[in-house]
């Protein structure tokens, strides 16, 4: 039931773009994505809702396509800041606000 | 707003004993969710509440596990008795109904012994 994210981790080097995946094997109604540095508690970045659209936060836009149950984040131009662990929260029953949240991508960007 | 606040930051305790960890979440949110962090499993939801009341618990791991919500700014997470196995770092985030973002607390990081 869990989200799947992939990759798992990924290094960058400044500058370079990223995209991180986040598949579910239910039908999905909304999706969060965060933020965890080490040691810190997980910063939201954006949610997608089902129906809408693409949704950017700084240099860092989000993608959901309910026909593949997948959601993906995209980094680009990535800054030193972006180092962290982020995780998708998918909502499986609408209105619910019951968020399950995935296996998580640790991203490492190098000056 | 000060966030979400936790108190203890950091709790070490021995096995058999009662924890208890306290979440006072941001003022005018209506949703309270508690969420323990591992290694292992990643960040699993516990329970969460709507204006005080448990609305989901299905995520508490047995029955050693309680919470409580008494009124709008606080809410406490009691495990008892304690277990080696519950070692983790346990997060408070409260939202607005409306709104939908969370906010995570900076979390209490558990040690049984």
């Amino acid at each position: 039931q869990q989200p799947v994210q992939s990759p798992q981790a990924v290094i960058l080097r400044e500058g370079e773009d990223a995209v991180i995946n986040c598949s579910s094997s239910k039908a999905l109604y909304s999706v969060h994505w965060y933020r965890q540095k080490h040691g810190e508690a997980p910063v939201f970045l954006m949610i997608l809702l089902k129906g809408g659209e693409q949704m950017r936060h700084e240099k860092i836009s989000a993608s959901f396509n309910e026909k593949k149950q997948q959601s993906s984040l995209y980094l680009t131009a990535s800054q030193l800041s972006y180092s962290g662990t982020y995780f998708c929260g998918t909502e499986i029953i609408p209105g619910t606000y019951k968020y399950i949240f995935g296996t998580g991508t640790r991203l490492k960007v190098l000056a | 707003d000060a966030g979400v606040i936790q108190s203890p930051r950091h709790e070490v305790t021995e096995m058999g004993q009662e924890v208890t960890l306290r979440c006072k979440p941001i003022s005018g949110h209506n949703s309270l969710f508690w969420y323990r962090q591992t290694m292992m499993r990643g960040l699993e939801l516990l329970i969460y509440f709507n204006n005080n009341v448990p609305i989901d618990d299905s995520g508490m791991p047995e029955d050693r596990f309680s919470a409580k919500m008494p009124n709008a700014s606080f809410s406490t997470l009691k495990i008892q008795p304690s277990e080696p196995r519950d070692s983790a770092v346990y997060f408070c985030a409260s939202s607005d109904l409306h709104i939908d973002t969370q906010y995570f607390g900076p979390g209490t990081r558990l040690t049984v012994l």
